[in-house]
């Protein structure tokens, strides 16, 4: 199985920061990696698929980067809103496996 | 508008079976790869099982966690998917998510899960 690692686990910014969280995967798994947000009590929504595209909907201040087993998602200009946790999603190989998440304070 | 309504969570006890259902709206569900993740309070993401779509013959694929107790399996002409639950584990206790994989008619869809239902709970105790 592709074991999925994201860091920092928690983080704490303040309006406006530039925030980086990253997402390690035990093998290549080329650019099939996805980010999506999840606040409490709903359910989780994607943001960039692809590595780096951004879906549709999604603010530009999102981006992600990386390829093989490297990855980051960045948020640009922290709104209060994007208080939320974060997972990373690899869909290369089954079982399809997630991040622990990083829950992001604001 | 683009919708996934599941139902059918609640309490079982150990041991005992449950079936959840996933109705799909505002796309064209016989097209589409359709998953089940859950996630157990306060935890993280746990993808549970795969149905594909007709054109990939309707095959699954499941965590290991799950093989031989869950079948996922769909409906096309009720928009509708499934997980059959049975033999169930205190430690199955956890939101269930329906999601949207990929439209696929190729040999390979790699997809990430687009949209989302609002999940159900199931609770396994005694």
């Amino acid at each position: 199985d592709i074991q999925m690692t994201q860091s920092p686990s928690t983080l704490s910014a303040s309006v406006g920061d530039r925030v980086t969280i990253t997402c390690r995967a035990s093998q290549s798994i080329s650019n099939w990696l996805a980010w999506y947000q999840q606040k409490p009590g709903k359910a989780p929504n994607l943001l960039i698929y692809k590595a780096s595209t951004l879906e549709s909907g999604v603010p530009s201040r999102f981006s992600g980067s990386g390829s093989g087993t490297e990855f980051t998602l960045t948020i640009n200009s922290l709104q209060s809103y994007d208080s939320a946790t974060y997972y990373c999603q690899q869909y290369d190989s089954y079982p399809l496996t997630f991040g622990g998440g990083t829950k992001v304070a604001i | 508008e683009v919708l996934l309504v599941e139902s059918g969570g609640g309490l079982a006890q150990p041991g005992g079976s449950l079936r959840l259902s996933c109705v799909a709206s505002g796309f064209s569900f016989s097209d589409h790869y359709m998953d089940w993740v859950r996630q157990a309070p306060g935890k993280g993401l746990e993808w549970v099982g795969r149905s594909r779509n007709k054109f990939h013959s309707y095959t699954t694929e499941y965590a290991a966690s799950v093989r031989g107790r869950f079948t996922v399996s769909r409906d096309d002409s009720k928009n509708s998917l499934y997980l059959q639950m049975n033999t169930l584990k205190t430690e199955d206790t956890a939101v269930y998510y329906c999601a949207r994989g990929a439209m696929c008619t190729r040999s390979s869809c790699p997809d990430p899960f687009d949209i989302w239902g609002q999940g159900t709970m199931v609770t396994v105790s005694s």
